[in-house]
């Protein structure tokens, strides 16, 4: 099946500095939603975007779906240890409740 | 948020045994749920639509009559994987439209076949 190209694949930072990834696709989709999987568990959504040009935020978390609805970017602000995981990107086709194309994932590791 | 459970969690099982994945939507109502199944170190693929009161849809290259998918009710759903193998041991994960526009993924079963 079909996935989003997300980059960077992992990520290694130290606490306090600031992450971003981003997600492509070949094809548009009119919902962009990211999640945070931790290791063993299922994926526990973070921002959902519904609009393109779209800029939200949620705590230290910024995500911006793109305008030409074919990529979504993921910013977090002052990155602390509980940000550890597996941020995946997924794009609905209408409204985000429908079946959505997983990103390949980006792994966030926090060096102490 | 809207919470979505799955039982078991963790599952082992000898080879050529089927296992039934239960889904529930617990304050919620789902017509419609999705099964993904993620392998490890890999994204999330999803394998069907369940659909309440009606049949499954599966996406290409999903074999549905060895992951069987029954939408019992409002709030349940379930995958059975019949004649289970080794390669179908995998992290099965579902999920369920909620208030709004967006959807909510349950905790996931891990599956080990023997």
């Amino acid at each position: 099946g079909q996935q989003l190209n997300q980059s960077p694949q992992s990520m290694f930072i130290q606490e306090g500095e600031d992450v971003s990834m981003n997600c492509t696709s070949s094809s548009i989709f009119n919902t962009w939603l990211w999640y945070k999987q931790d290791p063993g568990e299922g994926p526990v959504l973070l921002i959902a975007l519904y609009k393109a040009g779209e800029l939200t935020s949620n705590g230290r978390l910024t995500a911006q779906f793109g305008i030409t609805r074919k990529d979504s970017f993921l910013n977090i602000s002052a990155s602390i240890p509980s940000d550890v995981g597996i941020y995946f990107c997924a794009g609905g086709p209408n409204f985000g409740n429908e079946k959505l194309t997983f990103g390949t994932g980006t792994r966030l590791t926090i060096i102490p | 948020g809207a919470v979505v459970s799955q039982h078991p969690s963790w599952v082992i099982c000898k080879s050529g045994t089927s296992v039934k994945i239960e889904c529930r939507s617990l304050d919620f109502q789902a017509t419609t749920m999705f099964w993904y199944r993620q392998f490890p170190k890999q994204s999330l693929m999803l394998m069907a639509t369940s659909n309440e009161g009606s049949k499954a849809t599966y996406e290409q290259g999903v074999e549905k009559d060895k992951f069987l998918i029954n939408h019992a009710s409002l709030t349940l759903s379930t995958l059975t994987v019949t004649s289970a193998h080794p390669e179908d041991s995998s992290f099965y994960i579902c999920s369920a439209p909620g208030g709004g526009k967006t959807q909510y993924f349950g905790p996931g079963t891990r599956l080990l076949v023997l």
